[in-house]
């Protein structure tokens, strides 16, 4: 079956680490997206990724950086510079359109908690 | 910029009942509005969507309504059953060159038998 797989599950990050998480699909998709979901809140786009070796920022893309090698992976680095980390992060993908309207297929998501 | 924002944040409804969620949003060039499932611990998952070009659309117990004078689009349930006890996101595109979707806040929605 065709699918998006984010790991892993669960991720525990050191003070002044770097970490970073998986996201591979298999559904042919030109676009890719990283999401922050918090407590309570809708979810919040980082980092997007409309075709291999281009990627622009979302809003709120500070403490983070991504690369786009090949269109299955687009793996999401949280740098020490991302003071407050603890969060569950979500990979999506999409056909190419235009203004983000193409249905977007979500993982099911990466939690990353502070030690 | 784009401003989301979803309604009621908790719902409880009887099994059975209909439940509607609401959500308006600010961008007048905002022109696709999708709705997520999201099951505890789970990814969301795309339920039905719409485009500015239609006022409504359904799927089997899910329909759809967009009103684009008023801003405000909302997901209806009917014969509401117990799996569909879980968190619903609206979106929508925000416009200019960017683009990007706006999530509201989501509404948990619980289904009592």
């Amino acid at each position: 079956d065709g699918g998006i797989t984010q790991s892993p599950k669960y991720l525990f990050r050191k003070e002044g680490q770097n970490v970073t998480l998986s996201c591979e699909q298999n559904l042919n998709h030109d676009a890719m997206y990283w999401y922050r979901q918090d407590p309570g809140q809708g979810l919040r786009l980082i980092y997007y990724s409309q075709i291999v070796n281009d990627f622009q920022k979302g809003d709120i893309a500070e403490g983070y950086s991504v690369s786009r090698e090949k269109k299955e992976s687009f793996p999401l680095t949280v740098t020490s510079a991302q003071k407050n980390p603890t969060a569950f992060y979500l990979c999506a993908s999409s056909r190419r359109g235009t203004m983000f309207d193409q249905p977007q297929h979500f993982g099911d998501g990466t939690r990353l908690s502070i030690l | 910029g784009e401003n989301v924002e979803q309604h009621p944040s908790t719902l409880s409804v009887q099994e059975g009942d209909s439940a509607v969620i609401k959500c308006t949003y600010s961008d007048s060039a905002s022109n696709y509005f999708p709705w997520y499932k999201q099951e505890l611990g789970k990814g969301p998952q795309l339920i039905i969507d719409i485009r500015s070009n239609v006022g409504e659309k359904k799927d089997q117990r899910i329909a759809v309504t967009l009103n684009k004078t008023a801003k405000h689009f909302s997901l209806h349930i009917t014969e509401t059953q117990p799996e569909d006890s879980a968190v619903y996101f609206c979106a929508a595109t925000a416009g200019g060159s960017q683009g990007n979707l706006i999530f509201g806040k989501g509404t948990k929605l619980s289904v009592k038998p």
